[in-house]
């Protein structure tokens, strides 16, 4: 069975500066798509950035990037240039494919400092 | 575009009654949803697979006739909460994917139910 594996619960960063969350996930497959989603307090999830396996190029959404490793089946989020707007919890996410059930990570607290 | 609507987005209940749940795509077809619970501060919990016009996939120790769901069309699925108890409060998420990229899951706006 699939699992993801986010063992940072919280983590704090200053307005403006750079964070990375960590993600690791364990599957035989070879083509599977990952994901990181974004829960604001208002607890809507929100899309923050999709990477499909196949791919050997990291997938980047303005601000947000990722680093793929997928030998090591690791998948780290980096948000540059933090703002108070990036204070969530932040999910990483796997699928096998399309239709699939998402498997997610335990989540992580992210807070940005004035 | 993918926009997945939740209604209601709050509900409160007496112990023993019945509460549904709507899950709607509303600029895109979804023959498949998908719904979540949530506990605080908690990741999401995948309760079962909705298909259009056929029977939904339980998740292992979700239990099928406490929690029924029915996906009509391609735009709508239910969630029926039957004799709600004080452990079912929590928080619902639906979620479905989009045309031809139905390997990205959009997700409803949630719906809190608290059981008293």
């Amino acid at each position: 069975a699939q699992t993801v594996t986010q063992s940072q619960p919280e983590m704090s960063v200053q307005e403006a500066e750079t964070v990375t969350l960590s993600c690791t996930y364990d599957t035989s497959e070879s083509d599977y798509y990952l994901f990181w989603y974004k829960q604001p307090p208002s607890r809507q999830m929100i899309l923050v950035i999709r990477q499909e396996a196949y791919k050997q190029q990291n997938a980047t959404e303005n601000r947000f990037s990722v680093n793929f490793q997928k030998a090591a089946k690791s998948f780290s989020l980096k948000i540059s240039d933090s703002q108070l707007g990036d204070a969530a919890m932040y999910f990483c996410a796997y699928s096998p494919g399309a239709n699939s059930k998402l498997t997610f990570g335990k989540g992580i607290t992210l807070s940005v400092r004035p | 575009g993918a926009v997945v609507s939740q209604h209601p987005s709050r509900v409160i209940c007496k112990s023993g009654t019945s509460v549904k749940i709507e899950c709607r795509s509303l600029d895109f077809q979804a023959t498949t949803m998908f719904w979540y619970r949530q506990f605080p501060k908690k990741s999401l919990m995948l309760m079962a697979t909705s298909n259009e016009g056929s029977k939904a996939t339980y998740e292992q120790g979700v239990e099928k006739d406490k929690f029924l769901i029915n996906h009509a069309s391609l735009t709508l699925s239910t969630l029926t909460v039957t004799s709600a108890h004080p452990e079912d409060s929590s928080f619902y998420i639906c979620s479905a994917g989009v045309g031809v990229r139905t390997d990205t899951q959009y997700f409803g706006p949630g719906t809190r139910l608290t059981v008293l």
